[in-house]
């Protein structure tokens, strides 16, 4: 699977959107991008994941370059309850039965 | 809607003692089942893997095991915990054409 890199920690205020960035320059075709969330104490929480195309849910926005080296998460209206460990993670989606490589991550700080 | 169960939320035991966690899905069937491993401050750890009832990947050689004996039921063993094996341990599940994974409120288990 494709390495990441993300920064360290990022601040946010309350009520403002949140870009989260994820550079992943060794990208294959098949490999996908997910972006999970661990706040402190609980298990990870999927937020959302695509292949080239941008996508939406109801928690966050993802933006993936053309050539798909890099890729932002956008939290459009960050509160508190965001404030968590942010994982980028790269690797072929419809692959049962493997895992997921969680790195260090961004820790993302909401301050009011 | 699928739910993901483990027990206990905490657990304190001596070296040398033996361990089972649990966890259940539901809401599914047959899905994918992960067991994880997150020590203080640092990334997750995949342990095991089931593609199905009785099928058993280890990603890693240690003094753990684990066990399918139902569809939706993954549970992790040791006979003899050491200190090393304290930490917060998360069980997964996925199903689906990206396989993406959803986790439990994971374990956290101290061994003194």
């Amino acid at each position: 699977d494709a390495k990441t890199t993300q920064p360290t920690s990022m601040d946010c205020a309350e009520g403002r959107a949140a870009n989260l960035p994820c550079n992943h320059s060794t990208i294959s075709g098949n490999e996908y991008v997910y972006w999970y969330r661990q706040i402190h104490s609980q298990g990870p929480q999927y937020i959302i994941h695509g292949l080239k195309n941008n996508e939406t849910n109801e928690m966050a926005s993802l933006i993936i370059t053309e050539d798909r080296k890099s890729s932002t998460l956008i939290l459009p209206h960050a509160t508190l309850r965001d404030t968590a460990v942010y994982y980028c993670i790269v690797r072929v989606g419809p692959t049962y039965g493997q895992n997921f490589v969680f790195g260090p991550g961004t820790r993302l700080s909401v301050l009011p | 809607s699928q739910t993901i169960h483990q027990w206990p939320a905490t657990l304190v035991q001596p070296v040398g003692s033996p361990l089972s966690l649990e966890c259940t899905v539901e809401g599914t069937s047959n899905p994918n089942l992960y067991w994880y491993r997150q020590a203080a401050g640092r990334g997750l750890q995949l342990l095991f893997y089931s593609v199905g009832i009785g099928q058993i990947s280890s990603e890693v050689p240690q003094n753990l095991s684990a066990s399918r004996p139902q569809d939706r039921q993954f549970i992790l063993s040791s006979k003899k915990l050491l200190l090393s094996d304290s930490g917060f341990y998360l069980c997964a599940w996925s199903k689906g054409p990206h396989n993406e994974q959803f986790f439990g409120p994971g374990t956290r288990l101290t061994v003194l």
